[in-house]
């Protein structure tokens, strides 16, 4: 079936920096969508992205909608430490169906 | 409700025991999917309920597992004979059926097979 390659698959960061990753497919997607997962719980939708090239932010969060249709990337300015998490990509295929999820970064701040 | 309730949040339960999960996804939305997320894990599709459709049981791991949605609401996934392999966070999610919309997830069950 369909696949998101997700990069990297854990980061390992000291608090203030930049953090940036990104999720590529081999067909087109309609719609980018990035979740984080605090530990016990489950994911929470963070940016959603419907148009190619679209450049989305929320607060630190600032995610893209590739012009291809085919990746995405999500970029966290000054990361603290309640940043730390999974991060999952997910998108919508353009034939339709369910959303295909990335494998997940599971992101690790240092204060 | 406001939100995906899951239900327990925890089970733990003895090898060869059946097993039922619970999900009570918004009102309002007709789609419901069920995941699994072993320890530091993605999230493994498992089944979908859209509507009054058949539901997609594509990701369904074994005969053991099954799930059905009853009155278009409420759903529940059964797994029989449980196996310690079992042992994982069952999460489930609903969405509106149209659109190119996000899922909301409720917050799992983890379960544990001793």
């Amino acid at each position: 079936g369909q696949q998101l390659n997700q990069s990297p698959q854990s980061m390992f960061i000291q608090e203030g920096e930049d953090v940036s990753m990104n999720c590529t497919s081999s067909s087109i997607f309609n719609t980018w969508l990035w979740y984080k997962q605090d530990p016990g719980e489950g994911p929470v939708l963070l940016i959603a992205l419907y148009k190619a090239g679209e450049l989305t932010s929320n607060g630190r969060l600032t995610a893209q909608f590739g012009i291809t249709r085919k990746d995405s990337f999500l970029n966290i300015s000054a990361s603290i430490p309640s940043d730390v998490g999974i991060y999952f990509c997910a998108g919508h295929p353009i034939q339709g169906g369910k959303l295909i999820f990335g494998q997940g970064t599971e992101l690790s701040v240092k204060p | 409700g406001a939100g995906v309730s899951q239900s327990p949040s925890n089970k733990v339960t003895e090898k060869g025991k059946d097993v039922e999960l619970r999900c009570d996804p918004i009102s309002g939305h007709t789609a419901l999917y069920w995941y699994r997320q072993s320890l530091g894990q993605g999230l493994e599709f498992l089944i979908y309920f859209q509507g009054n459709s058949a539901p997609d049981k594509s990701g369904l791991p074994s005969d053991r597992f099954s799930a059905e949605r009853t009155g278009g609401s409420v759903s529940t996934l059964t797994i029989q004979r449980t196996q310690q392999e079992d042992s994982a966070v069952y999460l489930c999610a609903s969405s509106f059926a149209r659109g190119n919309y996000g899922y909301t997830f409720g917050s799992g069950t983890r379960l544990t097979v001793v």
